[in-house]
């Protein structure tokens, strides 16, 4: 069963803008990870944020979470072109061994 | 240092076959995952293993099986393939004991068309 789901399922952006994407999920957790994902190929791992963070930072990427709401958004900004993929949240809960996955974004940068 | 590698990158086989995939985790990496994708949709865990035992499984049915070996390395097997088992097969490493503790690194994945 899928834990998160991402908002929205698609988003069509100019390149040069900023792209927020939401994630909401059901139970409390450890930790929240967003994923890229190109073209139905492998995933890779964007960023890591613990229950006990609000806010992390990476590159182009801000990521918040908040706990209260059970929701967490990840905004890129200066989009580019290859920004172009599928866009995961993933959380990690209790004594759970694996990750549970949202559904995901499809987000479309347009040169 | 090598990625996680998958094998093979496609296969095609019909209803009711056997079928084994290979995954190969970063070197210094003791957990492996398997994640089965449905096109459209997340990832969804189906096992894990960490220092070749079973720590983690999903809801999946027996049909599904999986090892790992002193290496590390590890191999996901479907019995009696249905047609729904058609899916994006992803293997993660880790270095931790829990899968979900840190970041996962997935491999490329392997595409499986049950005709």
């Amino acid at each position: 069963s899928q834990q998160g789901e991402e908002d929205p399922q698609a988003l069509s952006i100019q390149e040069g803008e900023n792209a927020t994407m939401n994630c909401s999920y059901k139970t409390s957790i450890n930790n929240l990870q967003w994923y890229r994902q190109n073209s139905g190929r492998g995933l890779v791992h964007l960023i890591l944020i613990r229950s006990n963070e609000r806010e992390k930072h990476s590159g182009r990427l801000r990521v918040t979470l908040d706990t209260s709401k059970k929701s967490s958004s990840l905004l890129i900004t200066a989009s580019r072109a290859a920004d172009t993929a599928s866009y995961f949240c993933a959380t990690s809960s209790g004594s759970a061994r694996q990750l549970t996955f949202g559904s995901g974004t499809q987000l479309t940068v347009l040169p | 240092d090598a990625g996680v590698t998958q094998s093979p990158t496609h296969l095609i086989k019909t209803r009711g076959q056997h079928v084994t995939l290979r995954c190969s985790p970063i070197s210094g990496h003791k957990s492996v995952s398997w994640y089965q994708q449905v096109l459209g949709q997340g990832p969804q865990f189906i096992f894990q293993y960490y220092e070749k035992e079973e720590r983690g499984r999903g809801n999946f049915p027996d049909r599904f099986s999986a090892r790992q070996f002193p290496n590390y390395s590890s191999e996901l097997n479907v019995n009696a393939l249905l047609l729904g088992d058609s899916a994006l097969y992803l293997c993660a490493s880790s270095l931790a004991r829990w899968g979900g503790e840190e970041t996962q690194y997935f491999g490329p994945g392997t595409r499986l068309l049950v005709l």
